[in-house]
């Protein structure tokens, strides 16, 4: 079946530590972006790449960082110097930036 | 930058009512406009959308208006079911190489029996 994998599906990161999630497609798709939700807000852009080897900040970057070196994967390392790292993190991708985007399952961030 | 703004926040019907979701936008370039329906646990999944060129679209008992003057849309979703208890989102995106979507705040529909 073709979809959008993120892993893994809860996730726990201590003080001062960097964690990377997972997102995988095999839809083909050029494009992926990364989200998080909070509780009572909408989604909002953290990172976004429309080819491999690129990609572009979004609304909320700071403290977070994305690698696209496959066209599959786009994982996103949520670092240290987030201070509020505690969200529902949704990976994304579409075929190109005009097209629909459909949405991972997600991965629950906590901080212990 | 755009701006989404989605009302209610909350909504309950019974089964068999209609239910109507409105958002409105600020940004008179946004030329595309999907609405996702994410249940508990799960990410959002698309329902249905429309771009600035068509006033409606219907997809079974789901339709989607646009009134590109007062840049605003709405979900309208018939003969409700249990299974349509969830939250919905509408998002808009502009045009340009940055373009983006926006999303609203989320409607929490509760279908009653």
């Amino acid at each position: 079946d073709g979809g959008i994998t993120q892993s893994p599906k809860y996730l726990f990161r201590k003080e001062g530590q960097n964690v990377t999630l997972s997102c995988e497609q095999n839809l083909n798709h050029d494009a992926m972006y990364w989200y998080r939700q909070d509780p009572g807000q909408g989604l909002r852009l953290i990172y976004y790449s429309q080819i491999v080897n690129d990609f572009q900040k979004g609304d909320i970057a700071e403290g977070y960082s994305v690698s696209r070196e496959k066209k599959e994967s786009f994982p996103l390392t949520v670092t240290s110097a987030q201070k509020n790292p505690t969200a529902f993190y949704l990976c994304a991708s579409s075929f190109d930036r005009d097209q629909p985007q459909h949405f991972g399952d997600g991965t629950r961030l906590s901080i212990l | 930058g755009e701006n989404v703004e989605q009302h209610p926040s909350t909504l309950s019907v019974q089964e068999g009512d209609s239910a109507v979701i409105k958002c409105t936008y600020s940004d008179s370039a946004s030329n595309y406009f999907p609405w996702y329906k994410q249940e508990l646990g799960k990410g959002p999944q698309l329902i249905i959308d429309i771009r600035s060129n068509v006033g409606e679209k219907k997809d079974q008992r789901i339709a989607v208006t646009l009134n590109k003057t007062a840049k605003h849309f709405s979900l309208h979703i018939t003969e409700t079911q249990p299974e349509d208890s969830a939250v919905y989102f509408c998002a808009a995106r502009g045009t340009g190489t940055a373009s983006k979507l926006t999303f609203g705040t989320g409607t929490r529909l509760q279908v009653t029996l």
